[in-house]
């Protein structure tokens, strides 16, 4: 079945601590996306990525970073520079480079700095 | 003022009532606009789409309003199973930037 994967599910780090949330995508989308979303609140743009090698920062991008070497990975580090890293972090892609189409959703990774 | 902006929550409704959501944007350029239906810390996932002409999905229609500039979702004789929280998305002008509400919930009682 065609989708995206996101590892871990849970994660747990220290404060100071870079961690590296995986996402793949058998669906060959061209685009990929990650989200932040807050007890709350609905989801915030971190990054995206419309082609290989390429990415843009969205709306809340420091204390991230990323990288698109292949089409299927997305991988994103979250920094020790991220002040408030505890949240639900989801990747998505879209099917094309118009962005204007369905969100398809990994089931998340959820992130605790003890 | 937030570019998309959901009515607060929580809608509190019995089973078989018909409930309204809107969401209004605040960029006229604004491209495509979805809804998507969230359970308790799950990730969301696509409800409808919304047009202009309005859509129609079983007991949901989705209306677009680009004058007033807002989307509306309906829902007719409520289950029990649509308890969730419900998030409108607005794609703008700028490739590959959503934008997300902050989702209403909604609890369908007995």
């Amino acid at each position: 079945d065609g989708g995206i994967t996101q590892s871990p599910k849970y994660l747990f780090r220290k404060e100071g601590q870079n961690v590296t949330l995986s996402c793949e995508q058998n669906l060959n989308h061209d685009a990929m996306y990650w989200y932040r979303q807050d007890p709350g609140q609905g989801l915030r743009l971190i990054y995206y990525s419309q082609i290989v090698n390429d990415f843009q920062k969205g709306d809340i991008a420091e204390g991230y970073s990323v990288s698109r070497e292949k089409k299927e990975s997305f991988p994103l580090t979250v920094t020790s520079a991220q002040k408030n890293p505890t949240a639900f972090y989801l990747c998505a892609s879209t099917k094309d480079r118009a962005n204007t189409g369905e969100l398809f959703f990994g089931e998340g990774s959820r992130l605790t700095v003890l | 003022r937030k570019e998309v902006e959901q009515d607060p929550g929580p809608f509190n409704v019995p089973e078989g009532a018909t409930v309204a959501f809107n969401c209004t944007y605040s960029n006229s350029a604004s491209q495509s606009f979805f809804w998507y239906r969230q359970d308790c810390r799950k990730e969301p996932k696509l409800l409808m789409s919304v047009y202009s002409s309005g859509n129609e999905d079983g007991r949901f229609t989705a209306q677009l309003n680009r004058a007033s500039q807002y989307i509306s979702l309906l829902i007719r004789d409520s289950k029990l199973s649509d308890s969730a929280t419900y998030l409108c998305v607005v794609w703008g002008t700028n490739a590959g930037k959503s934008t997300f509400g902050d989702g209403t919930t909604l609890t369908v009682k007995p």
